[in-house]
Order: C-alpha cells, then sequence, then structure tokens
C-alpha cells in the first residue's frame, strides 16, 4: 500500500496569511493526488485533483503542485472560513490511501 | 445537482452487525462509482472500498476483509456498506462518497453527510 506522510500535523496562522502543507508519497505516484478540506462534523469537500487542477468554484487562493513523491499544496492569502482540516489522498492505485491531514487554525 | 443521502444514526453492540445505506438523487447510481470511507473520532480518512460492477462484487481495503460487504440496488438508486462482527473500533462516521475516474482510482467530488456508527456494550 502507498503511504502518504503530510506536514506539518498542525499550524496556526492569521488571516491574510500564506501557508503551505506537504505530502509525501512512499512510491512514485505521478500526478494522481488529490486535495480535500473538511470541517469538524461535516463530509470533506474536494479542492485540487491531479496535483494541480482546481476544482469547478474554488477560489484561486489555493493551489498546488508536485509530482512523483513529493506534492505541495498552498493557500495564498487565508480567510477565515479556511480552517478546518486539509488531506492529501492519492489515486495511483488502489488501495487508495489518504495523509492523516493537516489541522489549520486562524 | 448530484446529491447522496445517508441513512442516519445506529448504535450497536459489539458483535453485531450493522447496515448503512446511501442514496443518490440527480443522476443515476450507475452512472458512477460509490465508494464509502470512514472516520473514527477525532481520526483521519480512511477508504473502505467500492462496488465494482465489472465484476459484480466488492472490492475492499485489507483491512476489511472479511468483515464488510457493498452492494447496489440499482432499482432505487441506494448502495449499501454491511459490517459484521462490529467492535469498539469500528465507531465512526461513515462517508458514501462519488468517484470521478475509472477502475476505482480518481477523486471525490461528492459525498453522503455520513453515517454515525457507535459501537458501545
Amino acid at each position: 500500500d502507498i503511504q502518504m506522510t503530510q506536514s506539518p500535523s498542525s499550524l496556526s496562522a492569521s488571516v491574510g496569511d500564506g501557508v503551505t502543507i506537504t505530502c509525501q508519497a512512499s512510491q512514485d505516484i505521478s500526478h494522481y493526488l488529490n486535495w480535500y478540506h473538511q470541517k469538524p462534523g461535516r463530509a470533506p469537500k474536494l479542492l485540487i485533483y491531479d496535483s494541480s487542477i482546481l476544482m469547478t468554484g474554488v477560489p484561486s487562493r489555493f493551489n498546488g503542485s508536485g509530482s512523483g513523491t513529493l506534492f505541495t499544496f498552498t493557500i495564498s492569502s487565508l480567510q477565515p472560513e479556511d480552517f478546518g482540516t486539509y488531506y492529501c489522498q492519492h489515486h495511483d492505485n488502489l488501495p487508495l490511501t489518504f495523509g492523516q491531514g493537516t489541522r489549520l487554525d486562524i | 445537482q448530484v446529491q447522496l443521502i445517508q441513512s442516519g444514526p445506529e448504535v450497536k453492540k459489539p458483535g453485531a452487525s450493522v447496515k448503512v445505506s446511501c442514496k443518490v438523487s440527480g443522476n443515476t447510481l450507475t452512472e458512477f462509482s460509490i465508494h464509502w470511507v470512514r472516520q473514527a473520532p477525532g481520526k483521519g480518512l480512511e477508504w473502505m472500498g467500492f462496488f465494482d460492477r465489472e465484476d459484480a462484487e466488492g472490492t475492499y481495503a485489507h483491512q476489511f476483509q472479511g468483515r464488510v460487504t457493498l452492494t447496489e440496488d440499482p432499482s432505487s438508486d441506494t448502495a449499501f456498506l454491511e459490517l459484521t462482527s462490529l467492535r469498539s473500533e469500528d465507531t465512526a462516521l461513515y462517508f458514501c462518497a462519488r468517484l470521478v475516474g475509472d477502475l476505482g482510482l480518481g477523486y471525490f467530488d461528492f459525498w453522503g453527510q455520513g453515517s454515525p456508527v457507535s459501537v458501545s456494550s
């Protein structure tokens, strides 16, 4: 199984700040990497798929990049609604696996 | 607009079974793949599997093999997850999600609201 490791596990930031989260895969997954945002008690929301493609309707302050084993997710200017937990998920092969999550406090 | 509507909370005793449903509206079930993901309290997301219509059987994550059964009823556009031999560690929020992709690989663009399952003696 492919292991996905996110860092940091948590971070605190202020409105207007930029933040970066990384996701490392235990083996080459090409660009098959998705990013989700989840608020407590709610279903995850897809933000970015295939490493860098912004889902329709997602603000342009969100950005993803990377390929192979190392991926980066950035928020350029934090908004209050961006708090919550962010997860990466690979889809190179089965089983699908998620990173452990990065909790963002604002 | 696609919606995935899940069944309500369940409280079960250890050793029992639970069956959770996920009804698709705004589209038909057979037009895409439904996967199941669970989340224990305070923990991350754990992929469980999906019903592969090509093989007419479920494809499951290793840790659930032998305890989980995924089925579908196209006549009611509803997918089902059944988990047996429940233990306290199965206490979680169970989500169904629509996969955009092929061969079980892709991204999840629509999710159900989650079905809470609590296992306690």
